[in-house]
């Protein structure tokens, strides 16, 4: 099992630019996460699917879109780039709500 | 609506001493709680976590946390550390009722000195 891939690892976008983060799994994990890490802080929720078809925001959901078309993919589209977004973004999954989260390595962007 | 206080920025501990990191929480309702490690250039880990029962809850890497209800703490102890455990340790809470609403600390760095 690779657990939860995400590309890319880097990424530098202009302001108002666009691009999706990816997200895969492959533990058959019904629920997904997407999360921001700023210096200094802990994570923030941006959403969060609990299955195919179903997402919901968290608690920082402003500047950002997902889709779950299927249990193993959870996508983060950014549509006009800001450089409050300028973050590290994890990827998890776990199999329920209070199952362990499976974490991915992140993906540093920076908005400028 | 929930809140995480993790006390220590950072705690220089040398090798093989005993280490305790401090979480409070507050909350207005039921929650479950977690410490979770993150390694240099890594994703998150989880070391351990309470949902009931038992007030000491043992985890990973000779790692263990006691809930104190009276006191909102949940504080990571270890009775002796190893170099490799030089990390960044975060504490969270989740009330019963939603997923979405989990809530990280800010975040403990722990260095070890030989």
């Amino acid at each position: 099992n690779a657990g939860v891939t995400q590309t890319p690892k880097f990424r530098i976008l202009k302001i108002g630019q666009s691009m999706t983060l990816q997200c895969t799994q492959d533990m058959n994990h019904n629920y997904m996460y997407w999360y921001r890490q700023d210096p200094g802080m802990g994570l923030k929720l941006i959403y969060y699917s609990v299955g195919a078809g179903i997402t919901d925001k968290g608690e920082v959901p402003n500047g950002y879109n997902v889709s779950r078309s299927t249990t193993e993919d959870f996508p983060l589209r950014l549509e006009l780039a800001a450089p409050s977004q300028t973050s590290v973004y994890f990827c998890a999954s776990s199999y329920d709500d209070i199952g362990e989260q499976y974490f991915g390595p992140g993906t540093r962007l920076t908005v400028t | 609506a929930q809140s995480v206080t993790q006390l220590d920025s950072q705690v220089p501990v040398f090798e093989e001493a005993p280490v305790e990191l401090r979480c409070n929480y507050s909350s207005s309702v039921s929650v479950y709680l977690f410490w979770y490690v993150q390694y240099p250039n890594q994703g998150l880990q989880l070391l351990l976590k309470y949902l009931s029962g038992s007030t000491l809850v043992k985890g990973i890497n000779g790692f263990e946390a006691e809930f104190n209800k009276s006191q909102t703490s949940f504080h990571l102890r270890k009775p002796s550390v190893h170099i490799s455990d030089t990390a960044e340790y975060f504490c969270a809470v989740r009330p019963y009722s939603s997923a979405s609403k989990i809530i990280f600390g800010s975040g403990t760095r722990l260095s070890i000195r030989p």
